[in-house]
């Protein structure tokens, strides 16, 4: 399958820890997203990412939000001393830069619950 | 600040029974407007991308259409499969011309066709 992929698909973690979520775009797609989702909303921007330079970053986003994407190609979303607003589902999209750059294809997301 | 309405929150319909969704859109500078749709436990999937006032686009049993203020989804002849929810997005465009990344999502509107 050449889709883009999103490890772990659940996590549950207590209040206070330190998670990492991994997203493997489609191999040719330079620019990489990451959203937010919660139940009964649509898809909140958190970031994203040209090759391996990080283009935007959303100003709601926390500064316990880090994402990187070493040498382009995958990327990891860390969340320092998680706090139980952050249960969400977190989307990954990939996409190219050329073309209809609204058309992100998405992961099927990772689903986080802080206890 | 962009912002995306989407109307109804929920629609039932039964199968073979037409109807529209809306999608009303604050942005400056609009680039592109997209529809996606987003099964239960997946990431949204691409549907449409519709640039300007009057451009329509169809696929199978949807209709995409766009004015200056507002998008309507158009469902002729609904199946049980089509139940989803349907999200709405639109994309500025920057002053050089390029497009920004960043998709601002609707809520969307949950669709169920009942057989």
């Amino acid at each position: 399958d050449t889709g883009v992929s999103q490890n772990p698909r659940h996590k549950i973690t207590k209040r206070g820890q330190n998670v990492t979520f991994r997203c493997d775009p489609i191999s040719e797609h330079n620019r990489l997203y990451w959203y937010r989702q919660t139940l009964g909303q649509g898809p909140e921007f958190l970031t994203y990412f040209q090759n391996e330079a990080q283009l935007e970053k959303s100003r709601l986003l926390s500064d316990r939000f880090s994402a990187e994407r070493p040498k382009g190609s995958f990327s990891t979303l860390e969340i320092q001393r998680t706090e139980q607003g952050d249960s969400a589902m977190y989307l990954c999209a990939s996409s190219l830069a050329e073309g209809p750059t609204g058309k992100l294809f998405f992961g099927s997301g990772t689903q986080l619950s802080v206890l | 600040e962009d912002q995306v309405t989407q109307s109804p929150e929920a629609l039932r319909l039964q199968e073979g029974e037409s109807s529209s969704l809306n999608c009303s859109y604050t942005v400056s500078g609009l680039r592109g407007l997209f529809w996606y749709r987003q099964d239960p436990g997946k990431g949204p999937e691409f549907l449409f991308t519709l640039y300007s006032a009057g451009e329509e686009k169809e696929k199978e049993r949807l209709k995409a259409t766009l004015t200056k203020k507002e998008s309507f989804l158009h469902i002729t002849a609904p199946k049980p499969e089509d139940s989803a929810t349907y999200l709405c997005a639109v994309q500025k465009g920057s002053a050089g011309g390029t497009s920004y990344g960043k998709l601002t999502f609707g809520q969307g509107t949950i669709l169920t066709v009942h057989p």
